[in-house]
């Protein structure tokens, strides 16, 4: 079965500094995807970045970008030029690549990101 | 406006009585899933539903009923609620390969 695993329960970072937050992942699979969610105080789970096992490249959203280590099985989120509204939890998941009962998503238990001014 | 919605948002019930939390999506994705969150645990997978009257358990199953007579909604359904229930559940929505959530709607059951 697959895990995926978030050492960090709580992080802090000053605003406009860099942090990272760190994920490593079990799977016997080759072919999969990996995304980071977003959770603020309203609950809503927001998708902040995917990436695609077999694309080697890292992925990049604006301010947010990932180091993905296929081999390492780890994949950390670098948030920089950190603001207030990043404050929130942050989830790591996994996914098979294909449908059907892969579908489903596996999260870690999530990290707290702080913003301090 | 587009986009998946649950109700309640809040609810607050007893143990023994049923509680259907709702699910609607206007995407037309074919599959639909709820998730509860719990401190600890991050988010589980209750049941999902590949299209139409297609549904299949995931990793915690128990006590839960789904049902899916129309592709936009996915109702669930606590038959007779017990406190462990007590949670935040979450309904998602996905065609490929990203799940898009509902806001959730946080359950409590005295």
């Amino acid at each position: 079965a697959q895990t995926v695993t978030q050492s960090q329960p709580e992080m802090s970072v000053q605003e406009a500094e860099t942090v990272t937050l760190s994920c490593t992942y079990d799977t016997s699979e080759s072919d999969y995807y990996l995304f980071w969610y977003k959770q603020p105080p309203s609950r809503q789970m927001i998708l902040v970045i995917r990436q695609e096992a077999y694309k080697q490249q890292n992925a990049t959203e604006n301010r947010f970008s990932v180091n993905f280590q296929k081999a390492a099985k780890s994949f950390s989120l670098k948030i920089s030029d950190s603001q207030l509204g990043d404050a929130a939890m942050y989830f790591c998941a996994y996914r098979r690549r294909y449908t059907g009962t892969a579908s489903k998503l596996t999260f870690g238990t999530g990290t707290r990101l702080q913003v301090t001014l | 406006d587009a986009g998946i919605t649950q109700s309640p948002r809040y609810k607050i019930t007893e143990t023994g009585r049923q509680v259907t939390l709702m699910c609607h999506q206007t995407w037309s994705h074919s599959y639909m899933f709820w998730y509860r969150q719990d401190l600890g645990h991050g988010l589980r997978l209750i049941y999902y539903s590949a299209a139409a009257d297609i549904t299949d358990k995931g990793e915690v199953p128990d006590g839960y009923v789904v049902s899916r007579s129309k592709t936009e909604n996915f109702p669930l359904t606590l038959e007779s609620a017990t406190r462990s229930q007590t949670s935040v559940y979450f309904c998602a929505s996905s065609e490929l390969d990203t799940q898009y959530f509902g806001p959730g709607t946080r359950l409590t059951v005295l």
